[in-house]
């Protein structure tokens, strides 16, 4: 049963910790997406890879948030430093982005980061 | 401006009954596509249905079926004979730019089936 995992699950850190979230999307799928869901902003954008290239981080704060690729088989999100108003649940999805309009993004279950 | 409204915070609706969820867009882009997505308690986001821009017909899966009204810039979203696990948040989204861009999504809405 493919699907995207995400790495942890939870997390609570403090103020000014470096957090890492870690995303192995589905084998085969060429585009990964990160998104941040918060009760005021609802799903935001962050980043969109596409054959591991970034395409879009127009929607990531870029002074303290950096997402990459190192592989086709991991995508990490880095947060530092972290700031209370980083507390969401940020959700990896990996989609197969050969221009087709019809491919859904498959979510994985997301990390519910807490920053205290 | 926003891409994708969905009107309606929460609705209600009794078990075995149709309930209809509103989604308008807006895109200049004459090749998009249209997603909904629902997120149970739990919080994973589940694909229900796709509606392409150039699609002729309705789309339906199963229960759900995709009301696409194209001149009116909306797909909203039918649950046939609802059922207690209905009952979750439901995300519209859109993609558009023959898909080189990301999914953008709406507010959502939350859906309580009652029994």
């Amino acid at each position: 049963d493919a699907r995207v995992t995400q790495t942890p699950r939870d997390k609570v850190t403090e103020m000014g910790q470096e957090v890492t979230m870690r995303c192995q999307p589905i084998l085969g799928h060429n585009t990964v997406f990160w998104y941040r869901q918060t009760m005021m902003q609802g799903l935001e954008l962050l980043a969109y890879f596409r054959n591991r290239a970034p395409l879009d981080d127009s929607g990531m704060p870029k002074d303290r948030f950096s997402a990459e690729m190192p592989d086709a088989t991991l995508a990490t999100l880095k947060i530092q430093p972290s700031e209370p108003r980083d507390s969401a649940v940020y959700f990896c999805a990996s989609g197969l982005g050969q221009g087709r309009m019809n491919t859904e993004a498959f979510f994985g279950q997301g990390t519910r980061l807490t920053v205290v | 401006a926003q891409k994708i409204t969905q009107t309606q915070p929460g609705m209600f609706v009794q078990e075995k009954e149709a309930v209809t969820l509103d989604c308008t867009y807006d895109t200049s882009d004459p090749s998009y596509g249209l997603f909904w997505y629902k997120q149970p308690s739990s919080g994973e986001m589940i694909f229900l249905i796709y509606q392409g821009s150039y699609d002729q017909q309705n789309a339906t899966e199963g229960r759900y079926s995709l009301n696409f009204q194209k001149a009116r810039k909306s797909a909203n979203l039918v649950i046939s004979a609802s059922q207690l696990g209905d009952s979750a948040m439901y995300f519209c989204a859109m993609r558009e730019g023959e898909g080189r861009r990301a999914l953008t999504f709406g507010s959502g809405t939350r859906l309580q089936v009652q029994p």
